[in-house]
């Protein structure tokens, strides 16, 4: 089955404590992205990949590190986490190298709470 | 930076009716603008698109309007049902980054 996974899928931790979420599809999409949902303020990218090895940052990065060593994979890394960064995050593909005019396909979420 | 509004944050119609989502931007070079539906405790999904060299866009009671000079794409759905229930976003690309601006979101809800 075509999907994007996000594990985990809920996550309660302390301020400061590193943490990873973990994105995976298995579409051989090229295009990968990171977005956090927070009430009244809709979703936010945080990052995005256009390939392997090619990151760029999106309208709220700060405080969030990512990678693209593989194509399938796009982890999500909070060094220090903050309270401010209790959030909804999403994850999301799209296929090819026209990432511009195709559909994103969206994981399943991860509720993160910063304590 | 660049920007998407996006307007009502709430609308209530009844079954049967039309509804109507308005989303401006402020990037002029914008190409791409998605529309997406997300239920209640669910993922977002893409219910249409439309890009910037095309100004309407229909998919059955769905249809999407651009008009490049005003800065503005709206969604129309007509003959709304209860399932038609849920937070819709609209989203532009800028051009030149493959960076997604979403506007806040609507509300929507179908009175039976």
């Amino acid at each position: 089955e075509a999907q994007v996974t996000q594990n985990p899928r809920y996550l309660i931790t302390v301020t400061g404590k590193k943490l990873t979420v973990t994105c995976s599809q298995n579409m051989n999409h090229e295009y990968m992205s990171w977005y956090r949902q927070d009430p009244g303020l809709g979703l936010r990218q945080i990052y995005y990949s256009m390939n392997v090895e090619v990151t760029d940052k999106g309208d709220v990065p700060e405080g969030y590190k990512v990678s693209r060593k593989e194509k399938r994979n796009f982890p999500l890394i909070l060094e220090s986490p903050s309270p401010n960064q209790t959030s909804l995050y999403f994850c999301a593909s799209s296929p090819g190298r026209q990432a511009s005019y195709n559909e994103q396909f969206f994981g399943p979420g991860t509720r993160l709470t910063v304590l | 930076g660049e920007n998407v509004e996006q307007h009502p944050s709430t609308l209530s119609v009844q079954e049967g009716d039309s509804a109507v989502i308005k989303c401006t931007y402020s990037d002029s070079a914008s190409n791409y603008f998605p529309w997406y539906k997300q239920e209640l405790g669910k993922r977002p999904q893409l219910i249409i698109d439309i890009r910037s060299n095309v100004g309407e866009k229909k998919d059955q009671r769905i249809a999407v309007t651009l008009n490049k000079t005003a800065k503005h794409f709206s969604l129309h759905i007509t003959e709304t049902q209860p399932e038609d229930s849920a937070v819709y976003f609209c989203a532009a690309l800028t051009s030149g980054t493959y960076k997604y601006i979403f506007g806040t979101g609507t509300r929507l809800k179908v009175l039976a």
